[in-house]
């Protein structure tokens, strides 16, 4: 079972602040990283399915970083609102994996007003 | 609307007794998998199925079964082997087995064992 670890594990922002975290995966046999969105009584949502080392995704003002040969990922959302509040996960697959996502803990995200 | 259903939100059932979890989808998706969410750890992949009357073991499928006898259901058993059943499941579909495809989650079942 690989290890992919997110850092913090929770953060507060105050509305309109930016804000970043990170996801660390293992290097080798690198597939497709995942960033899901998971809001509190709802099902997870995918956000960005990255493959490519050094692309950089974006959904209005949620953006995502991929470098796979140091093995992170950066998710940064911009001007935080009080509806980004959620827990974002990430989810690694190797080249190996046929199938598996591993995911990581998640990193909770409260936007006070 | 398409999407994924799970039932029941919440499962109670006494210890010893095996228990079946529902998973629906009409979205046409190849794929099914579930879940199990524990406080603290990332999910973990317990079975998944490519397609009809096939499926394979995920990382932690002692105590549970599954079977995939119609694409649009993958219920999921917990046994009385599971040794710690309680825990929050999560189904989830996507178009095909491959790592590009994004999966697409029910509400979850939140079960708990007494």
């Amino acid at each position: 079972i690989l290890n992919v670890e997110q850092s913090p594990q929770s953060l507060h922002v105050q509305e309109g602040d930016s804000t970043n975290f990170t996801c660390s995966f293992p290097s080798s046999n690198f597939y497709a990283l995942h960033w899901y969105r998971w809001e509190t009584a709802k099902s997870p949502e995918a956000l960005f399915v990255m493959t490519l080392n050094g692309d950089e995704k974006k959904k209005g003002r949620i953006s995502a970083t991929l470098n796979t040969k140091e093995g992170y990922s950066y998710l940064y959302i911009k001007g935080s609102q009080p509806e980004d509040s959620a827990t974002y996960l990430c989810a690694f697959a190797t080249t190996d994996s046929w199938g598996k996502l591993q995911f990581g803990a998640g990193t909770q995200v409260v936007v006070t007003p | 609307d398409g999407g994924i259903t799970q039932s029941p939100k919440y499962l109670f059932r006494k210890e010893g007794q095996n228990v079946t979890l529902s998973c629906e989808q009409n979205l046409n998706h190849d794929a099914m998998y579930w879940y199990r969410q524990d406080p603290g750890q990332g999910l973990r992949l317990i079975y998944y199925s490519q397609i009809v009357n096939d499926f394979q073991k995920g990382d932690i499928a002692e105590g549970y079964s599954v079977s995939r006898e119609k694409k649009e259901s993958f219920p999921l058993t917990v046994t009385s082997a599971q040794k710690n059943p309680t825990a929050f499941y999560l189904c989830a579909s996507s178009i095909v087995r491959t790592e590009f495809n994004e999966q697409f989650f029910g509400p979850g079942t939140r079960l708990t064992v007494l």
